[in-house]
């Protein structure tokens, strides 16, 4: 399957400050990508598909300007928490499909805002 | 958004024991997926279901498309230690897994 790259994989910020995780697909040029948030014993909830070159479509209730996405290019996707709060605080995981009909994870960005 | 039904929940089991679990939607899916996480990682993908009663193997897992489209079924069998974590089904519609519905999860814990 395709293979997933965070980083970095845990960071510690203050309240207020804004937060940038990057997801880099490493053997397939990925148009598509997704990003995930996961709360502690939750399962996973999609926030947004990411789009190469274009918007993002975020999820109902995902706030595009709180959670900003960019995907510039075909390996690369960023996700970017501005004003962070305590409540942002989770384990944040990309996907991409790899051209295929399943979705391959990246090992995921644990946020903890103070 | 929707979450389909995984059960059960958690379970403990013994070191070479069988173990079910299973995935149930209020509506079908033409895809079902099942993943593995370990603690602090991101989820594995373990098996991969296309089509209605397709029954497929991934060495000591097997798991099955239900004929209604709206389950799905995960055996391990004589399982190990290394077996621990959360298994997660995911439903898809779209054909190319751009939409996964993901499952509450079943958590396995294996005592030796």
């Amino acid at each position: 399957g395709a293979v997933v790259s965070q980083h970095p994989s845990w960071v510690i910020c203050k309240s207020g400050t804004s937060v940038k995780i990057e997801c880099r697909s490493l053997d397939f040029q990925a148009t598509t990508m997704f990003w995930y948030r996961q709360f502690p014993k939750q399962s996973l909830m999609l926030m947004a598909t990411s789009n190469e070159g274009s918007k993002a479509t975020y999820e109902q209730g995902v706030e595009k300007d709180k959670f900003l996405i960019n995907h510039a290019s075909l390996t690369l996707s960023t996700l970017t928490v501005t004003s962070a709060h305590p409540e942002d605080s989770s384990f944040y995981i990309c996907s991409e499909s790899g051209g295929r009909s399943e979705q391959f994870f990246g090992p995921g960005t644990r946020l903890t805002v103070l | 958004g929707q979450q389909l039904n995984q059960s059960p929940q958690s379970m403990f089991i013994q070191e070479g024991e069988d173990v079910s679990m299973n995935c149930t939607s209020s509506s079908i899916f033409n895809t079902w997926l099942w993943y593995k996480q370990d603690p602090g990682e991101g989820p594995v993908l373990l098996i991969a279901l296309y089509k209605a009663g397709e029954l497929t193997s991934n060495g000591r897992l097997t798991a099955q498309f239900g004929i209604t489209r709206k389950d799905s079924f995960l055996n391990i069998s004589a399982s190990i230690p290394s077996d621990v974590g959360i298994y997660f089904c995911a439903g898809d519609n779209t054909g190319t897994a751009s939409k996964l519905t993901f499952g509450t999860g079943t958590r396995l814990q294996v005592t030796l």
